[in-house]
């Protein structure tokens, strides 16, 4: 699998805002997943969008995907404090061999 | 479905001891894999088991280093000698056999090498 690079490296925003982090990737792959993970805790899986798709909804979540341009963002609507964490992309090609996972986005929702 | 665990949550050491820690994943999952983090930086890729053969190894995993999985259940990770270097979150993961590699993850073992 390859490695995504987040962008940017570190945000703050009200709360109540919306927060969009990117990611951008340098091969083709099969889809590409977003985590995030909350301080001193493992990652927990968000989303997951298929290289065939340009744009997926989660509750509060908005990820697209631009195969043209290997990049991808996440959109975090009307932000909350708990939504506090570090998030982190992996494009994969698919096959077992695990995620490869970049510094991620760090995000920081001020109450 | 309990999770993966991973015990124990917090481990320090004296340089030069070895350390072990244990990985149970979600109980129908066949893969498993294990990741390093250090502050400030993203999970980096140790090693990948699919049931009890250990398919893949990064080079970060020096000889000081030993994982296994007998039966194809838990796993264990050993650190032998430890350093200083050593000191970061071990994260444990464990997935299904099918084509979207959805990770779950434990809450990791943080290791201080004092």
């Amino acid at each position: 699998s390859q490695q995504g690079e987040e962008d940017p490296q570190a945000l703050s925003i009200q709360e109540g805002e919306n927060a969009t982090m990117n990611c951008s990737y340098k091969t083709s792959i099969n889809n590409l997943q977003w985590y995030r993970q909350n301080s001193g805790r493992g990652l927990v899986h968000l989303i997951l969008i298929r290289s065939n798709e340009r744009e997926k909804h989660s509750g509060r979540l908005r990820v697209t995907l631009d195969t043209s341009k290997k990049s991808s963002s996440l959109l975090i609507t009307a932000s909350r404090a708990a939504d506090t964490a570090s998030y982190f992309c992996a494009p994969t090609r698919g096959g077992a061999d695990g995620l490869t996972f970049g510094k991620g986005t760090h995000l920081i929702i001020q109450p | 479905d309990t999770g993966v665990s991973q015990d124990p949550r917090h481990k320090i050491t004296k340089r030069g001891q070895n350390v072990t820690f244990r990985c149970d994943p979600i109980s129908e999952h066949n893969r498993l894999y294990w990741y390093r983090q250090t502050l400030g930086q993203g999970p980096e890729f140790l090693t990948y088991f699919q049931n009890e053969a250990q398919l893949e190894k990064s080079r970060l995993l020096s000889d000081r280093f030993s994982a296994e999985r007998p039966k194809g259940s838990f796993s264990t990770l050993e650190i032998q000698r430890t350093e200083q270097g050593d000191s970061a979150m071990y994260l444990c993961a464990s997935s299904a056999f099918r084509a979207d590699e959805k990770l779950f993850f434990g809450s990791g073992t943080q290791l201080s090498v004092l």
